[in-house]
């Protein structure tokens, strides 16, 4: 399975809302989708678990959803600490990991 | 405080060899499947393996199979990922993760491999 994320960079204003996808190359469990945020020299922290379920100490500006092949990371009120970039992620059978090529998030 | 600490990495000819260690603090180890995950200098993440929460089964991808190696010593509260025949492309920064519900609920600061003649 490939997970393909658009858009490639995504420039948006504090206060704002943005939308980030993460669309599958074939249909696949929500159970299994996750949602990273990476800012510069840090790992990867998880956000989103089973596609909606949001992590714990995340904020509830962060909020995921989807099925079948199109799954939304939304983070709603931008705040200038959200600059990063945005990874999905598949748990398959195998067992496998796929991850989604990145979606830079900047503030303007 | 949940936390992962790897170590081990370096700069290595291809062909060679390298041995990370990862050392979790704050949890209790031996319940948890583990992981590496790699990111390369295109800031790709690749999953490369993981181990059950005992040891007793261990998945790679099909990148790494036959050449690396994970285990873990829960007594001692450590994973390991042996990496031979190392390649230019085995080039990444090497995460350890705790694994939870099908994603990787804690990451580790990661430990740069380099790969290069």
């Amino acid at each position: 399975i490939v997970l393909t994320q658009s858009p490639g960079t995504l420039s948006l204003s504090p206060g704002e809302r943005a939308t980030l996808s993460c669309r599958a190359s074939q249909s696949i469990s929500t159970v299994y989708i996750a949602w990273y945020q990476q800012k510069p020299g840090q790992a990867p922290r998880l956000l989103i678990y089973g596609a909606s379920s949001r992590a714990p100490d995340i904020p509830d500006r962060f909020s995921g959803s989807g099925s079948g092949t199109d799954f939304t990371l939304t983070i709603s009120r931008l705040e200038p600490e959200d600059c990063a970039v945005y990874y999905c992620q598949h748990y398959g059978s195998s067992p496998m990991y796929t991850f989604g090529q990145g979606t830079k998030l900047e503030i303007k | 405080q949940d936390q992962l600490v790897e170590s081990g990495g370096g700069v290595v000819q291809p062909g060679r060899s390298l041995r990370l260690s990862c050392a979790p603090s704050g949890f209790t180890f031996s319940s948890y499947v583990m992981h590496w995950v790699r990111q390369t200098p295109g800031k790709r993440l690749e999953w490369v393996t993981m181990i059950w929460h005992d040891g007793s089964k261990e998945y790679y991808a099909d990148s790494v199979k036959g050449r690396f190696t994970i285990s873990r010593d829960n007594s001692k509260n450590t994973l390991y990922l042996e990496m031979n025949s190392l390649r230019v492309e085995d080039t990444a920064i090497y995460y350890c993760a705790r694994g939870n519900v099908g994603a990787f609920d804690l990451w580790g600061q990661g430990t740069m491999v380099t790969v290069s003649s």
